[in-house]
């Protein structure tokens, strides 16, 4: 079974950068048959896209974050982290990760396996 | 893209059937059927119900059907249970600069 649990900070202070990482267990995050994703969700809103990265480093973002946002890999570690950078109180949320199989195509498929969901709060 | 649209909320006595509309523009969905729908019960992770328009997981009842037409997406519970009470959302690949987008979720009431 394959478990995705979110770590980091709960608490950066506006314009700052926001960091967190996801450890994947029961799974390689080096699979050629998946892609690795956050998703966010804010108190009164629903869910929103973030990002995901391939097997290959290669990423994939939300146009509207996509100016301040890098996902990145560490294979060694079985991690995939997330940084937004310069945030704002708008970007207070609780953020997800989540695998996204995909098909021989490539196309991301859905979101099949989530971690618990990291609750981050801009403030100062 | 924008975020597909849903209904706020939706309400059914047990036993009876509710449907959920997802409404989009053709670019939203992108002429591809991969749209899923997720649960949410509080305070926790979406759980994937429906993928691929109409297929589900191992372990999801088929209380849970689910269909595209045109433009839109529309999840059906059926024999409606107090556990069915929770968020829904659907989501859909479309190809373009936004890759994935998500509907708005939809709260089910159980009456």
């Amino acid at each position: 079974q394959v478990q995705l649990q979110e770590s980091g900070p709960g608490l950066v202070r506006p314009s700052q950068t926001l960091s967190l990482t996801c450890t994947v267990s029961g799974g390689s995050i080096s699979s050629k048959s998946h892609y690795w994703s956050w998703i966010r969700q804010h108190s009164v809103n629903g869910l929103e896209w973030i990002g995901y990265i391939y097997y290959s480093g290669g990423a994939d973002y939300n146009p509207s974050l996509k100016s301040r946002v890098t996902i990145s890999l560490d294979s060694s570690k079985n991690q995939f982290s997330l940084r937004v950078k310069s945030v704002t109180a708008a970007d207070t949320a609780v953020y997800f990760c989540a695998r996204v199989p995909v098909d021989e195509s490539g196309y991301p498929l859905n979101f099949d396996f989530w971690g618990q969901g990291a609750l981050v709060t801009v403030s100062s | 893209q924008s975020a597909l649209t849903q209904p706020a909320s939706v309400s059914g006595s047990p036993g009876q059937s509710i449907t959920i509309s997802c409404t989009g523009t053709s670019s939203d969905f992108g002429g591809y059927n991969l749209v899923s729908w997720y649960q949410q019960h509080p305070d926790k992770a979406p759980k994937l119900i429906i993928y691929g328009v109409n297929k589900r997981p191992s372990g999801v009842s088929d209380r849970f059907s689910a269909s595209k037409s045109g433009n839109t997406a529309s999840l059906t519970i059926s024999g409606l249970r107090p556990e069915d009470e929770s968020d829904y959302y659907c989501c859909s690949y479309t190809g373009g600069t936004t890759t994935l987008v998500f509907g708005g979720g939809t709260k089910v009431t159980v009456l």
